[in-house]
Order: structure tokens, then C-alpha cells, then sequence
């Protein structure tokens, strides 16, 4: 399969736990994006990369997120001392002209 | 600030009838436009987009899109819908700056009854 993937599917933490989701973009984009869903709601910017340059980070991005991108391959968004509001479907997407987004991870924060 | 709406939270259609959602815009400059479906606990797939060119732009499953500048929408449009058309529709504008992240609507439910 050459499309984008991600990794876990379902996470579930409890508060005050670290995560970190992974994905795997189509190998020759050089874009990548991290998107944020809650739910009944369309997705939300976090942040972007320009193969291993992060140039965007939204403000919704909070210091408790972070997000790499080594080598302009796989990506990482880390989340730092879960908060039950950080429950979510976090959406990987890698572009050349239109984005291609992964089946995401479905996080809850208990 | 870019932004596109969905005015509508649910549209419901027999299996057999013409659909149409609905997506307004509102940006600055020529906009870059999508549209996306989403079917449970899955990421979001491509249906079409319009950059330039032809009003009536065409895409995947059957699905086709009328661009209108005068009244900047974007309507998605199937002339036959199915009952695996049901899922949720989401329109979106691309962000002009340099990152050309995608800004979306809050969706719009697909309910096709048999």
C-alpha cells in the first residue's frame, strides 16, 4: 500500500500520560501536515512541514505539543501531559498538489 | 482569512434522486477548492478540486462540483445517488500562504435511504 499511513489506529491514556502518534507520508511528497478532528467538526491546521523543516505551527499547537520530522520521512507528534480535551482524531496528510491524509489515530484521554 | 462553509449539518435522499451539498467561500484572490468524504473511523478521501479552468469540475464515484464565482460556492453535486454515497462531506479552501494548508468546512452529513 503507497498510501499515507499512521500509527497506533486507537491510542487510550490517561490524564497526565505522554503520547506519541507516528506517520508515514507517500514517499515522494515533501509536504506533510498534522490535522486535528474533534468530533462533528471538520479537521483543524496544527502544524507543517517541508520535508524535515517545520514552517507552520497553529496556535492551536500548544507547548505541551510537538511534532519532528528527521530526515524529511517519517513524522511524530508528541503530546505531553494528555488533558481530556486533547481527545481527538489527529489526521496525518503528505501533498504534491492535492493532500492525501492517513486513517489517523483516534486518541482518549480517560 | 480564508473560510468556506457548509450551511447545512445533514442532507437526506432517496437512492435514485439527483444530491447536491452545498459549500460557500470566502477568500482572497483566485481560491483553490476541494472536496473530501469521510466514512467512519477513516481519514479523509479526495473527490475533486477546482484550481482554474472549467465551472463544472468532475471527480471521483460520480461526484461533480459547479464552481460559481457571482455567488462563490462550490456546491457538490452526483446526479444518481447511492447508499454508499452515505458519509460525511467536507469542503475546503486552500490557505495561500506558503504552507498551502487546507482550511475546512464543518461538514456535512450524506444520508441515503434505500
Amino acid at each position: 500500500d503507497t498510501g499515507v499511513s499512521q500509527d497506533p489506529r486507537h491510542k487510550i491514556t490517561k490524564r497526565g500520560q505522554n503520547v506519541t502518534f507516528r506517520c508515514d507520508p507517500i514517499s515522494e511528497h515533501n509536504r506533510l501536515y498534522w490535522y486535528r478532528q474533534t468530533l462533528g467538526q471538520g479537521p483543524e491546521f496544527l502544524t507543517y512541514f517541508q520535508n524535515e523543516a517545520q514552517l507552520e505551527k497553529s496556535r492551536l499547537l500548544s507547548d505541551r505539543f510537538s511534532a519532528e520530522r528527521p530526515k524529511g520521512s517519517f513524522s511524530t507528534l508528541e503530546i505531553q501531559r494528555t488533558e481530556q480535551g486533547d481527545s481527538a482524531m489527529y489526521l496525518c496528510a503528505s501533498s504534491s498538489t492535492e493532500q492525501f491524509f492517513g486513517p489517523g489515530t483516534r486518541l482518549t484521554v480517560l | 482569512a480564508q473560510s468556506v462553509a457548509q450551511p447545512e449539518d445533514q442532507v437526506n435522499v432517496a437512492e435514485g434522486n439527483p444530491l447536491t451539498v452545498k459549500c460557500t467561500y470566502s477568500v482572497s484572490g483566485n481560491p483553490y477548492l476541494f472536496w473530501y468524504v469521510q466514512y467512519p473511523n477513516r481519514g479523509l478521501q479526495f473527490l475533486l478540486k477546482y484550481i482554474t479552468g472549467d465551472n463544472l469540475v468532475k471527480g471521483s464515484y460520480g461526484f461533480e462540483a459547479e464552481f460559481n464565482k457571482s455567488q462563490t460556492s462550490f456546491h457538490l453535486k452526483k446526479p444518481s445517488a447511492l447508499v454508499s454515497d452515505s458519509a460525511l462531506y467536507f469542503c475546503a479552501v486552500r490557505d495561500m500562504d506558503s504552507s498551502y494548508k487546507l482550511i475546512f468546512g464543518s461538514g456535512t452529513r450524506l444520508l441515503v435511504r434505500p
